[in-house]
């Protein structure tokens, strides 16, 4: 079946740096979800993309979807502490299917 | 908006008993609704995936007679983990798919439920 690969598994970076982190598929997608999960707390909807190409942003985050549509790539820029949790990227073919969610990227910021 | 919840969000109980989870779309509506487990420091398991109105169609593996779901409206679904055991202890979260979205159906997740079984 379809899956998504997510890289870095996990990261540790310093407060006020940028970070980068993407998603592959192994089928093509015509729409991709991010998702930040806090701990203890349900997955929270960043950032959805519908275009090859398209590029959106929501505060410091900023998403796109790949142009050959088996990937998408996330950019958090400045990092805050606030930002420490699991990204998860999600995608599908059509409104039929379900979203299939990669395994997602932890993310630590160290102050 | 596409606001979801979950109750409770923490649950105890003994080997043996059902514990019921409820979530709730509530300012949208959702054909649709899915539960996942999640254990510690793991990635989201789908157990099911449940239609209004019609039978939920679970994931290879996962027991249809010890997960119960039920999907009685457009904004509630429950999901009653039955005879449970200490192996069943996770954190169950739930997501709703919009209607109104759609070709596009983005997923919006509850807040989990804790299960503790003792």
């Amino acid at each position: 079946g379809q899956q998504l690969n997510q890289s870095p598994q996990s990261m540790f970076i310093q407060e006020g740096e940028d970070v980068s982190m993407n998603c592959t598929s192994s089928s093509i997608f015509n729409t991709w979800l991010w998702y930040k999960q806090d701990p203890g707390e349900g997955p929270v909807l960043l950032i959805a993309l519908y275009k090859a190409g398209e590029l959106t942003s929501n505060g410091r985050l900023t998403a796109q979807f790949g142009i050959t549509r088996k990937d998408s790539f996330l950019n958090i820029s400045a990092s805050i502490p606030s930002d420490v949790g699991i990204y998860f990227c999600a995608g599908h073919y059509n409104y039929g299917q379900n979203f299939v969610f990669g395994p997602g990227t932890r993310l630590s910021v160290l102050p | 908006g596409a606001v979801v919840s979950q109750h409770p969000s923490r649950v105890i109980c003994k080997s043996g008993t059902s514990v019921k989870i409820e979530c709730r779309s509530l300012d949208f509506q959702a054909t649709t609704m899915f539960w996942y487990r999640q254990f510690p420091k793991q990635s989201l398991m789908l157990m099911a995936t449940s239609n209004e109105g019609s039978k939920a169609t679970y994931e290879q593996g996962v027991e249809k007679d010890k997960f119960l779901i039920n999907h009685a409206s457009l904004t509630l679904s429950t999901l009653t983990v039955t005879s449970a055991h200490p192996e069943d202890s996770s954190f169950y979260i739930c997501s709703a798919r919009d209607r109104g979205t759609g070709e596009t159906g983005e997923q919006y997740f509850g807040p989990g439920t804790r299960l503790t079984v003792t």
